[in-house]
């Protein structure tokens, strides 16, 4: 079965300092892993995805993730902090083919000033 | 409009009442969803429509009741509803069939039961 871990539940940074979330996965074949990021009253949009080849993916706004293997991780990073990115980020994995996300429990980013 | 869009955005209601959300695909996916987020809880996903037929229900209790009319219509029938249903009601869709199951999610139905 599949699953995702998103280790820390909440996340404080300052402004302009560098951000970086934790996930990790638990999947039999190979992965199709995802970031959303959520703002408050929102729906979840897509931040970047991962499929295959070059394991460092570029998303939006500035957001980069850098897929693992063997540590069964996909952490999503972002040099430098803006205050609009305080949110709820989301990991998510799936299968090819299929209409089955895993997603973790979420992971609150507070940006302070 | 564009994307995915849900109506109506906040609903309370009594748990005797009958209500319905909705939510429309402008993005001509083949597949939608509805998911359950709690605070503090991973997405759980409820319904699951491809092509218009209904491929996965997670044991959700039959208050809910899905509805697809079409590949870009999406109804979620509730009824006699539970105070601990609270929660915001997300739908999603996405183009299965040989690609990646890449989500797309409207802003979500923020549900209150009282």
């Amino acid at each position: 079965a599949q699953s995702v871990t998103q280790p820390d539940i909440h996340i404080t940074v300052s402004e302009g300092a560098s951000l970086e979330l934790r996930c990790n996965y638990s999947y039999g074949a190979t992965p199709y892993l995802f970031w959303y990021v959520q703002s408050p009253g929102q729906g979840l949009q897509l931040l970047l995805k991962y499929f295959s080849g070059d394991t460092l993916v570029q998303g939006i706004k500035g957001f980069e993730a850098e897929f693992k293997r063997s540590q069964s991780s996909f952490n999503l990073r972002k040099p430098s902090v803006h205050w609009s990115d305080a949110a709820e980020y989301f990991c998510a994995v799936g299968p090819f083919n299929d209409y089955k996300l895993s997603f973790g429990a979420g992971t609150t980013v507070t940006v302070r000033a | 409009e564009t994307g995915v869009t849900q109506t109506p955005r906040h609903l309370v209601m009594g748990m005797t009442n009958k209500k319905s959300l909705k939510c429309e695909q402008h993005l001509g996916h083949n597949a939608m969803y509805w998911y359950k987020q709690s605070a503090k809880k991973p997405l759980e996903l409820m319904f699951v429509y491809s092509l218009e037929e209904r491929v996965e229900n997670n044991s959700v209790p039959s208050r809910f009741s899905p509805e697809c009319p079409n590949s870009s219509h999406l109804f979620l029938h509730l009824h006699t509803l539970q105070p601990e249903d609270s929660a915001l009601y997300l739908c999603a869709s996405s183009q299965t069939s040989g690609t990646i199951n890449e989500q797309y999610f409207g802003p979500g139905t923020r549900l209150t039961v009282t």
